[in-house]
């Protein structure tokens, strides 16, 4: 499977629990993204890297959340002291830098639910 | 916010071409319109994109007016399984910007 993956699909936890979730991107791509998405709602950029460097970030991802990508290819989301407003689809995405559009290759998600 | 404005849920029968709306009428001259799909359950599909003229790919039909205010995603022979949430983007090219999503049509494509 060439696609974006990301693990696990599912995560449940306890609220005050640390979570962290992986994303494989496609091989060739520089550009990886993360995006939170609600019910009802449409994907909510978090945070995009090329290659290693985190170059954005939104006011959404507050201190308890961290993303990196160690080597430039896969990336990890972590939240700390999980909240119940933390419970969401992570989504993530990749791209080649080079391309002229922003043609975005996104995974399936990990649908993190916080009891 | 997102820049676009599209119509919450429309409905279309299997078979038939399935038209949908997408108004941008503050998109400045360097950004894109990008068109997206959601299917239930799994992480948005990237459609097609423009900019000025006309596309078409294998998936759909962008059509943009003149003035660039607005667009619409032609599905020629609409599935059941192009029942999705479409995303309507503007966005510049390139490194410039990320894609805000809005909330999107939600297509029924009944039999």
């Amino acid at each position: 499977d060439t696609g974006v993956s990301q693990n696990p699909r599912h995560k449940i936890t306890k609220r005050g629990q640390n979570v962290t979730f992986r994303c494989d991107p496609i091989s060739e791509h520089n550009r990886l993204y993360w995006y939170r998405q609600t019910l009802g709602q449409g994907p909510e950029f978090l945070t995009y890297f090329q290659n290693e460097a985190q170059l954005e970030k939104s006011r959404l991802l507050s201190d308890r959340f961290s993303a990196e990508r160690p080597k430039g290819s896969f990336s990890t989301l972590e939240i700390q002291r999980t909240e119940q407003g933390d419970s969401a689809m992570y989504l993530c995405a990749s791209s080649f830098e080079a391309a002229i559009s922003k043609k975005l290759f996104f995974g399936s998600g990990t649908q993190l639910s916080v009891l | 916010d997102a820049k676009t404005t599209q119509p919450p849920s429309m409905d279309c029968a299997e078979g038939r071409a399935a038209n949908l709306p997408c108004n941008h009428s503050t998109i400045s001259g360097n950004e894109y319109v990008y068109w997206y799909r959601q299917i239930h359950s799994q992480g948005p599909q990237y459609i097609i994109h423009g900019l000025k003229n006309n596309e078409t790919n294998e998936m759909a039909s962008l059509i943009i007016t003149e003035d660039r205010k607005s667009s619409t995603l032609i599905l020629p022979h609409a599935t059941l399984r192009d029942t999705a949430v479409y995303y309507c983007i503007v966005s510049a090219g390139g490194s410039q910007g990320n894609l805000i999503f809005g909330k999107g049509t939600k297509l029924s494509v009944k039999p």
